[in-house]
């Protein structure tokens, strides 16, 4: 029972370089998302998904992108990565519903950016 | 988006009842009353939410005031595993559905 999961747990980048971060989930969920945390502070969203193929923005979207092609993976790219980018980042999904519904959260990947 | 207002952090006695409080003034009708709580190098793990009516689960109850401007989560006998974290989430049920999370309260449990 998987569940949620990201790929990799851990990442140092030099500043400049690129890369995927890789969240996929087995639970045939619609909603995904994907948030990042700075320390001592609350999860902030980024982008998020609202079934295969589409993609919005969050709160904090700036510096990246993400893609839906299977509704199974949401994945969220870094094009040239600043410190400001070090972070935990979390993906999470969650099912729709006529009622609300609990969101399911991977373990985080930490990211450091020198 | 209704914004929360809960204690930086709170204190409790291992296996005493521990109430957290939430204030959401500004709620509207149709924002559900969501909790979620963080481990230490975990990510958050979903405890609890209602609308309307008090709710219980194995994990906590849920008590919303009556008119909807304040909630209590109820843990009813803590555990040092309990020691977290506690997010109050108002979530509108739009397109989307995120989550938007505050400070949250960090809960201390003493043995």
């Amino acid at each position: 029972n998987a569940g949620v999961t990201q790929t990799p747990k851990f990442r140092v980048l030099k500043t400049g370089q690129s890369m995927t971060l890789l969240c996929a989930q087995d639970m045939n969920h619609e909603y995904m998302y994907w948030y990042r945390q700075d320390p001592g502070m609350g999860l902030r969203l980024i982008h998020y998904s609202v079934g295969e193929g589409t993609t919005a923005k969050g709160e904090v979207p700036d510096g990246y992108n993400v893609s839906r092609l299977k509704k199974q993976n949401f994945l969220l790219g870094l094009e040239s990565a600043a410190p400001s980018q070090t972070s935990v980042y979390f993906c999470a999904s969650r099912r729709t519903g006529r009622d609300d519904t609990e969101a399911f959260f991977g373990q985080g990947t930490r990211l450091t950016v020198v | 988006d209704a914004k929360t207002t809960q204690p930086n952090s709170m204190e409790s006695n291992e296996e005493e009842p521990v109430h957290l409080p939430c204030n959401h003034s500004t709620i509207s009708g149709t924002d559900y009353i969501h909790w979620y709580r963080q481990l230490p190098s975990q990510g958050p793990e979903y405890v609890i939410h209602g609308l309307t009516s008090n709710v219980n689960n194995r994990m906590a109850s849920l008590a919303i005031a009556e008119d909807r401007k304040s909630s209590t989560l109820i843990l009813h006998r803590a555990t040092l595993r309990d020691a977290a974290v506690y997010y109050c989430i108002l979530r509108r049920n739009n397109a989307g559905n995120m989550l938007t999370f505050g400070g949250g309260t960090r809960l201390m449990v003493k043995p």
